[in-house]
Formats: structure tokens, C-alpha cells, sequence
């Protein structure tokens, strides 16, 4: 399996509290990814990052930021956690842009109370 | 920007049987068509893909088509076994600097 870890793997929080979600990945890939994952949803994409401080928004990226300050890490941010941002997150790299495998790591299980 | 339609959502099949799910995709500019599969409690994980230079690709039991002109393309499993059981996801990738788009997922389940 691609060197991708996502952390933590579970997290229970209170409505209206910051939340960060780690993604730390040892392949050097240049692009990095945040979805969510919902029934009925699919994978949805929330931000994104194709180089170190270099990000831009997906589909789903009201509520969220992220920053990537090392080519390794990619952290995602709930501002003020809502019970609509409890979900599956999962993290993916690339090695380029989309056409080449993007592997997956193995999912946040994140929980607003 | 790219739109993905998966059909069906949800699909069963007796073991042995064969399985196809569809895609659509809305932006003819679109190059690159994966498919992922994601077990129960799993990451997804690439089982095939296709480029728009090619109609078909196949590997073992699965393969997919793809039709530029109509903008679907196709997963086809033969001969599917219980161990086929889990959500499929299709994707595709066009131009510019955007990532991929899904489609919303199939389940599908193999029954013995």
C-alpha cells in the first residue's frame, strides 16, 4: 500500500468546535486531496492541493480550509464543527494530476454531537 | 464542470453471474476513466481504468468500454464471486487543473 495515514482515525467533537484533520503521506506525491463520503453521496471533493501552499476549493468546501505547508502533510480544518460535517473524510494522493492511480488513505470517521 | 451519473445504485447478482455498471460523464473533454472499489469498512482502491484512446481494456474477470460519442462508459465483471461484493465508484478526469469527479457509487452484492 502507497505510504498515506490518516489521523485520527475516529473523532468524536461538540457542535461549534475546530477540528483538524491530519494527512500524512512518505511517496512524494504533488497532489493531495480531501473528500468526504456520505450515503447516497459518493466521494465528494472538498479541497485539494497540487503543490506546497498551493490549494484550491471542490465542490463541497464551504466550512472547510486546508493547508500544506510540507509536501508531506495536508491538513484539513471545520472552522466550527456542524452535525452536516459528520461524514466519512478520506485523504488521496497523486503522483499527478488524476491520470495516474490516486490511492486512498484510510478514512476519518468523524462524529459532531 | 464534469458531471458523473452512475447506474444503478444498487445491484444484485447470483454468484456466477455477470455485473455491469454504468457512467455518464457531461464534459466531452474528458480523458481519463477509473474505476474503484470500495470494500465494506475500506478505503477505495483503482481496480481498472481507461483512456479516451482506447474502447476497451481488459484484466481478468472486469473490463471496461468506453463510447466517447454517446459519453458512457462501463464496468463489466464475469463470473462474479461473493468476493465481489462491495460499492463501486466511477470517475472521470477532464481538462484544467480539476481532480477527479465521482460518480455517487453502486453496491452491488454477489449472492452464493
Amino acid at each position: 500500500d502507497a505510504g498515506i495515514t490518516q489521523s485520527p482515525r475516529h473523532k468524536v467533537t461538540e457542535t461549534g468546535t475546530p477540528v483538524t484533520l491530519r494527512c500524512h503521506q512518505t511517496e512524494n506525491h504533488r497532489y493531495m486531496y480531501w473528500y468526504r463520503q456520505d450515503p447516497g453521496h459518493g466521494l465528494r471533493l472538498i479541497h485539494y492541493s497540487y503543490g506546497v501552499k498551493d490549494t484550491d476549493k471542490g465542490e463541497v468546501s464551504d466550512g472547510y480550509s486546508v493547508s500544506r505547508s510540507k509536501t508531506e502533510d495536508f491538513l484539513l480544518t471545520l472552522e466550527s464543527a456542524t452535525s452536516s460535517q459528520t461524514s466519512v473524510y478520506f485523504c488521496a494522493i497523486s503522483e499527478v494530476r488524476g491520470d495516474t492511480e490516486a490511492f486512498f488513505g484510510q478514512g476519518t470517521r468523524l462524529t459532531v454531537v | 464542470g464534469e458531471n458523473v451519473e452512475q447506474h444503478p445504485s444498487t445491484l444484485s447478482v447470483q454468484e456466477g453471474d455477470s455485473a455491469v455498471i454504468k457512467c455518464t460523464y457531461s464534459d466531452s473533454a474528458s480523458n481519463y476513466f477509473p474505476w474503484y472499489k470500495q470494500e465494506l469498512g475500506k478505503r477505495p482502491q483503482l481496480i481498472i481504468d481507461i483512456r479516451s484512446n482506447v474502447g476497451e481494456k481488459k484484466d481478468q474477470r472486469i473490463a471496461v468500454t468506453l463510447n466517447k460519442t454517446a459519453k458512457h462508459f462501463s464496468l463489466h465483471i464475469t463470473e462474479t464471486q461473493p468476493e465481489d461484493s462491495a460499492v463501486y465508484f466511477c470517475a472521470a478526469l477532464t481538462s484544467g487543473n480539476t481532480p477527479l469527479v465521482f460518480g455517487k457509487g453502486t453496491r452491488l452484492s454477489v449472492i452464493a
